[in-house]
């Protein structure tokens, strides 16, 4: 079956400008998560959505960062006035964690969102 | 101290040799363990879940000691398939089950 799908999968902005990042669960996954990985270092928790839960924005850098999801599908991560430290892959991860489990299901990612901020 | 801490790496190898890595979790109240691979370049994929018994699924073993908080991988008769980087993940606790913490992972160079 059709696995994460991230689009575009290369994005080259000028420092200033906003970016929008999509995200295509694989689908009836409820959770859905975007991490952020810099040149040569771990993965970085962004946000995290399950289901009609709030989402659990904790790791979003700044209020530059932004993200939405609609229902159980699609997620937007927005970055407004792009720096250059913002340049990394952008990766989406989804899984089925059911609601209100103190455990987690295996997360799928996606190939991610090689962003360049120049 | 971070969440997940693995070894520094790079790890260099011969083919065939048995390489061991370690990890440990500062959340005593995490639930969920899990081994992760990642290639150069590619997005992370899902090596093994790591179970409170221990686990091994062909030349891969895994072991949870939750008293320490420690994960290890052992890689028995390693390939040069193998070469990628090890990343240990661990559950959040609480409320926040359904969040993974990724530790910095450990690069696997074997080499012919």
């Amino acid at each position: 079956g059709a696995g994460v799908s991230q689009s575009p999968s290369n994005k080259v902005t000028e420092k200033g400008k906003d970016v929008e990042l999509r995200c295509d669960p694989i689908s009836g996954h409820t959770a859905l998560y975007w991490y952020r990985q810099r040149l040569g270092q771990g993965l970085e928790f962004l946000i995290y959505f399950q289901g009609n839960s709030a989402p659990d924005k904790s790791g979003l850098p700044s209020d530059r960062f932004s993200a939405e999801r609609t229902g159980e599908s699609v997620s937007t991560l927005t970055i407004q006035r792009t720096q250059q430290e913002d340049s990394a892959v952008y990766l989406c991860a989804s899984s089925l964690a059911p609601r209100g489990s103190t455990s987690t299901d295996t997360q799928y990612f996606g190939p991610g969102t090689r962003l360049t901020v120049l | 101290r971070k969440e997940v801490e693995q070894d520094p790496g790079p790890f260099n190898v011969p083919e065939g040799a048995t390489v061991a890595f370690n990890c440990t979790y500062s959340n005593s109240a995490s639930q969920s363990f899990f081994w992760y691979r990642q290639d150069c370049r590619k997005e992370p994929k899902l090596l093994m879940s790591v179970y409170s018994s221990g686990n091994e699924d062909g030349r891969f073993t895994a072991q949870l000691n939750r008293a320490s908080q420690y994960i290890s991988l052992l890689i028995r008769d390693s390939k040069l398939s193998d070469s990628a980087t090890y990343l240990c993940v661990v559950n959040g606790p609480g409320n926040q089950g359904g969040k993974l913490i990724f530790g910095q992972g450990t690069e696997l160079s074997v080499k012919p």
